[in-house]
């Protein structure tokens, strides 16, 4: 299993402009996640996802939207890039059974970093 | 009050010693605990779940006070290798499976 994986790795943005990434991942868990860590601070939850078709917003979606169209995937978009954008973003997926054997464990990719100048 | 509060350190100790990190919360609904480790420049990866009765992982432990709402990470025989940032984190019961992530201590181990 690769687990989860992020493209692109790296990644530098023109104020205003626009990008997709990528998270998959091949465990079949049902809930995945995009957090966003700045220097030195924690990670912050941007948005998630508990099945295909179905998402809501974490804690700082402004300038975010989300998809789950499979259960593999959950890319996040950018719209308008702007510089508070700047940061590395991190997608993580899980397991919950809704007749228990939930772990509430976040597996996460590699990440992406993202700048925007 | 943070959610998940930390001593963000650094704790710099040499190679060999026990070194202890601990963590508040702040919801009394906080029903699964876990410790992660982030090296720099990447991803945060579980280290272990802590338990009620508190649970050992080679030279690591972890213990639960939920009474306190507390959670500490002891580990023994430090290594070059577990330099990294230590982060706590708390689901709380309803929350749909999100974690909630201290900030994290660094620890730096040196020879």
């Amino acid at each position: 299993n690769a687990g989860v994986t992020q493209t692109p790795k790296f990644r530098i943005l023109k104020i205003g402009q626009s990008m997709t990434l990528q998270c998959t991942q091949d465990m079949n868990h049902n809930y995945m996640y995009w957090y966003r860590q700045d220097p030195g601070m924690g990670l912050k939850l941007i948005y998630y996802s508990v099945g295909a078709g179905i998402t809501d917003k974490g804690e700082v979606p402004n300038g975010y939207n989300v998809s789950r169209s499979t259960t593999e995937d959950f890319p996040l978009r950018l719209e308008l890039a702007a510089p508070s954008q700047t940061s590395v973003y991190f997608c993580a997926s899980s397991y919950s059974g809704l007749a228990g054997g939930s772990t509430y464990e976040q597996y996460f990719g590699p990440g992406t970093r993202l700048t925007v100048t | 009050r943070k959610e998940v509060e930390q001593d963000p350190g650094p704790f710099n100790v040499p190679e060999g010693a026990t070194v202890a990190f601990n963590c508040t919360y702040s919801n009394s609904a906080s029903q699964s605990f876990f410790w992660y480790r982030q090296d720099c420049r990447k991803e945060p990866k579980l280290l272990m779940s802590v338990y009620s009765s508190g649970n050992e992982d080679g030279r690591f432990t972890a213990q639960l006070n939920r009474a306190s709402q507390y959670i500490s990470l002891l580990i023994r025989d430090s290594k070059l290798s577990d330099s990294a940032t230590y982060l706590c984190v708390v689901n709380i019961r309803g929350s749909q499976g999100n974690l909630i992530f201290g900030k994290g201590t660094k620890l730096s181990v040196k020879p």
